[in-house]
Formats: structure tokens, sequence, C-alpha cells
């Protein structure tokens, strides 16, 4: 059980160029989730998912795309990659459940991040 | 608009001692609060959570506060120990908002001194 992976761990883009990172979870979970992290901002939600072949937009969608063709897989795309998106970016995935009459987020199981610099 | 705040950037405490980390919120549509850990390199991992019918939840050393009328949580470590240095995101979620989307703090690091 190797829980929530993501590839690569690095990667070095010029301006322009473009890019998909993967995200694989092996617990059957519905709902991924494309984050990213920067220096004194916690983490922001770029894309999610709340099953296969669905997707939406979270608080910081633009210049990135996702596909979620199998449940186990979320990529997220970088179509011409800018400096501003040179970030740590981490996927999670959690299965939701109703409690008390109302949807609560279930814990959301994190990967181990990819380090994205853009020059 | 910074809807969940960790107004405190870093936090130093001696081991055995009380560590205390602080979190406030402004939507008022959250109704579940999360404290995730996370170390150097690795992902964050989850700790411990609170509905908002509750105003407590207690998981060993780790226990989480809610005070609703505040918009105010905090996590409390007794007794901290070195193994707990890492930075501590609280995040927040809200059933009026899609399902299972979170808001995060900007983080505190803990360093616990041995």
């Amino acid at each position: 059980n190797a829980g929530v992976t993501q590839t690569p761990k690095f990667r070095v883009l010029k301006t322009g160029q473009s890019m998909t990172l993967l995200c694989a979870q092996d617990m059957n979970h519905e709902y991924m989730y494309w984050y990213r992290q920067d220096p004194g901002m916690g983490l922001r939600l770029i894309h999610y998912s709340v099953g296969e072949g669905t997707t939406a937009k979270g608080e910081v969608p633009d210049g990135y795309n996702v596909s979620r063709l199998k449940k186990q897989n979320f990529l997220l795309g970088l179509e011409s990659a800018a400096p501003s998106q040179t970030s740590v970016y981490f996927c999670a995935s959690s299965y939701n459940k109703v409690t008390s009459g109302s949807f609560s987020t279930d814990t959301q199981y994190f990967g181990p991040g990819t380090r994205l610099t853009v020059l | 608009d910074q809807q969940v705040k960790q107004n405190s950037p870093s936090l130093s405490v001696q081991e055995g001692r009380i560590s205390i980390l602080n979190c406030d919120y402004t939507n008022s549509m959250f109704d579940y609060f999360l404290w995730y850990k996370k170390y150097p390199a690795e992902g964050p991992t989850f700790l411990i959570s609170i509905s908002s019918i509750k105003d407590k939840n207690e998981d060993g050393r780790f226990t989480v506060f809610l005070n609703k009328s505040a918009k105010h949580l905090s996590l409390h470590i007794v007794p901290s120990q070195p193994g707990d240095s890492a930075v501590y995101f609280c995040a927040a979620s809200g059933s009026g908002t899609s399902y299972g989307k979170l808001t995060f703090g900007q983080g505190t690091i803990l360093t616990v001194h041995p």
C-alpha cells in the first residue's frame, strides 16, 4: 500500500515549456486534489476531482489543467510554464463521507510533493 | 482574502512543556477543522480534527480546542517532544462549500528544544 505517490519529485522548466505532473493513489479514494505551496501562503487548492471523469476549479486554477481519466490517477498539466508557477505541488486524496446530516471532509492524504522551478 | 490565519510564523518550546498553536478563521460557513503536520521534503500528514458540534477533541498528547464564537481554534501538545518539531497547518472546510475543499492557514514552524 503506497498511499499517494507523485511523479516527478523535482523538475526544472524554461518559461513556455509544458509538463504533466502525475498523482496516483491506491486507496480507492473518490476525491483527489492538487495544491501548491508557496512561502508564507500555506497550501492553496488548484483543482480537484470528486470522481473519475470529473474535475473542478479550486482557488488558483489559472495556467493549469487537470484530468481524471482513471479513478486512481489525477494529472496536473502546465501548458506554458511561467516563473510564477515555481512552487511545491502536492497531490492529495480522500474518501468523503456524510456525517451528522451534513458533508464533512474526510482525512486528506498527501503525496510527498513535486518541487518545480520555472526559469 | 486569507480566510484561515495562523498569525505566529514560528514557536519555540522546551521539551516536556506545552506547545500551543493558534488559528483564526473568518468564514462562518466552516464547520470542520483539521491540523496537519509537515516535515521537510514530505507531504502534510493528518494529525487531528474537530467538528463544529464539539469544542474539544483529544488524541493522546494532542488536543484541539474550538471556540466558535471567537472563530478560533488551538492545538495543544503536551508534553512536547523534539520529534514534534515540524510545520503545523490548520485547515478548514464547510458544508456550504464544495465537498472536500480545504482552506489552509500559512503554517507555524514549531521547534522543540531538548
